[in-house]
């Protein structure tokens, strides 16, 4: 049984520098979903994903961030030019998408501090 | 926008006690879920809750969708030092989750 995944599960970076996580979901899940989450505070939602379809985006979701689903199963998310409130953990959660059943699975995380 | 509003925000308690917790919004949801999150990982999920005035549990722990549809509430009983993290109840906004700010839990053997 393989969860999502997420790689690097940590990304030290400096200011200025572009950064890109990979986000692998539970296979067969149509929707693909990202967010970011600072300390303290629960996840806050960035963009998400049917299939390759990118489908809503937070105001949080700056031009410097992009997400791509290129063939509907892995996702990828780049943060050009990082500033240090960039620093959080980025999620990824992955659900089957059909129905009316809104459970959402997340990965580990991917940890970015930005020096 | 719709807002999740949890307490306590933390609880500190004795190995064997119950605990309960809830998560209130000013706006209605057709759905609640519970997650709980370790430390340096992501959220796991623990209750999904689909219908006003639903009781569901997992385990020890035990989750209500309330009858406004507007609270939910998580129950633990005797706890265990593993339930330390924090717990956080969320419910969807078309299609995306909203999530409260957390209660932190910390158990004492």
């Amino acid at each position: 049984d393989t969860g999502v995944s997420q790689d690097p599960r940590h990304k030290i970076t400096k200011r200025g520098q572009n950064v890109t996580f990979r986000c692998d979901p539970i296979s067969e899940h149509n929707r693909l979903y990202w967010y970011r989450q600072t300390l303290g505070q629960g996840p806050e939602f960035l963009t998400y994903f049917q299939n390759e379809a990118q489908l809503e985006k937070s105001r949080l979701l700056s031009d410097r961030f992009s997400a791509e689903r290129p063939k509907g199963s892995f996702s990828t998310l780049e943060i050009q030019r990082t500033e240090q409130g960039d620093s959080a953990m980025y999620l990824c959660a992955s659900s089957p998408g059909t129905g009316i059943r809104y459970e959402q699975y997340f990965g580990p995380g991917t940890r970015l501090t930005v020096t | 926008g719709q807002q999740l509003n949890q307490s306590p925000q933390s609880m500190f308690i004795q190995e064997g006690e119950d605990v309960s917790m809830n998560c209130t919004s000013s706006s209605i949801f057709n759905t609640w879920l519970w997650y709980k999150q370790d430390p340096g990982e992501g959220p796991v999920l623990l209750i999904a809750l689909y219908k006003a005035g639903e009781l569901t549990s997992n385990g020890r722990l035990t989750a209500q969708f309330g009858i406004t549809r507007k609270d939910s509430f998580l129950n633990i009983s005797a706890s265990i030092p593993s339930d330390v993290g924090i717990y956080f109840c969320a419910g969807p906004n078309t299609g995306k989750l909203i999530f409260g700010q957390g209660t932190t839990l910390q158990v004492k053997p």
